[in-house]
């Protein structure tokens, strides 16, 4: 079983909302991710977190703020968002963060639209 | 600076002939590489991946051929089919180096 889910798949929400997305994987995967992605353009990664615990953040806005409980879920907390934030959102889980051979395995994404 | 290069944004082969997606990459401290195939509006899957030791690695009609003095790998699709037009990224990892993507090339497969 390689499935991450992901929800909602659809978000519709003001610039003033707050808002969460939802990541989980039954993998036992250590390592999970979040990438954005602009239409035409490949994912860009957001965050990494190892063991649940943040390992990298590429110079991600504050109003983008990741959580994990546990080593199944991972959390994106939506703030205060411009419509240029406006993406689909990709979570990934891989075996563990860094290694030779670690695959990432991705969830379907949740379409963000930001009015 | 583009770390993993796909150059041709598009590419189209008949039904039942050979499809051949190339990338290019420039970090030599990549030792991980993979495709993905995605769909409009879904996450990427998995297809195939190949690590720095091996040149070559099937799965079905898959092939990911690397070869390292080049920095180039290529992914073979043989026969291709219908269902395998969609959007193939190219990506490279390293010890330290977190997951890098190509831009994608759009593969279309005419009946």
């Amino acid at each position: 079983d390689t499935e991450v889910t992901q929800t909602p798949k659809h978000l519709v929400m003001g610039m003033t909302n707050k808002k969460s997305l939802k990541c989980e994987q039954h993998m036992g995967h250590r390592a999970m991710y979040w990438y954005k992605q602009k239409a035409k353009k490949p994912p860009e990664l957001m965050f990494v977190y190892s063991y649940e615990k943040l390992s990298i953040n590429e110079s991600v806005p504050s109003r983008f703020s990741p959580e994990c409980p546990n080593s199944s879920l991972l959390n994106l907390h939506l703030h205060a968002l411009q419509p240029e934030d406006s993406a689909l959102y990709l979570c990934a889980s891989s075996q563990r963060a860094r290694g030779a051979t670690d695959t990432q395995y991705f969830g379907p994404g949740t379409r963000l639209t930001v009015l | 600076d583009q770390q993993v290069k796909q150059n041709s944004p598009s590419l189209s082969v008949q039904e039942g002939r050979i499809s051949i997606l190339n990338c290019d990459y420039t970090n030599s401290m990549f030792d991980y590489f993979l495709w993905y195939k995605k769909y409009p509006a879904e996450g990427p899957t998995f297809l195939i991946s190949i690590s720095s030791i091996k040149d070559k690695n099937e799965d079905g009609r898959f092939t990911v051929f690397l070869n390292k003095s080049a920095k180039h790998l290529s992914l073979h699709i043989v026969p291709s089919q219908p269902g395998d037009s969609a959007v193939y990224f190219c990506a490279a990892s390293g010890r330290n180096t977190p997951l890098v993507f190509g831009k994608g090339t759009r593969l279309s497969v005419i009946a």
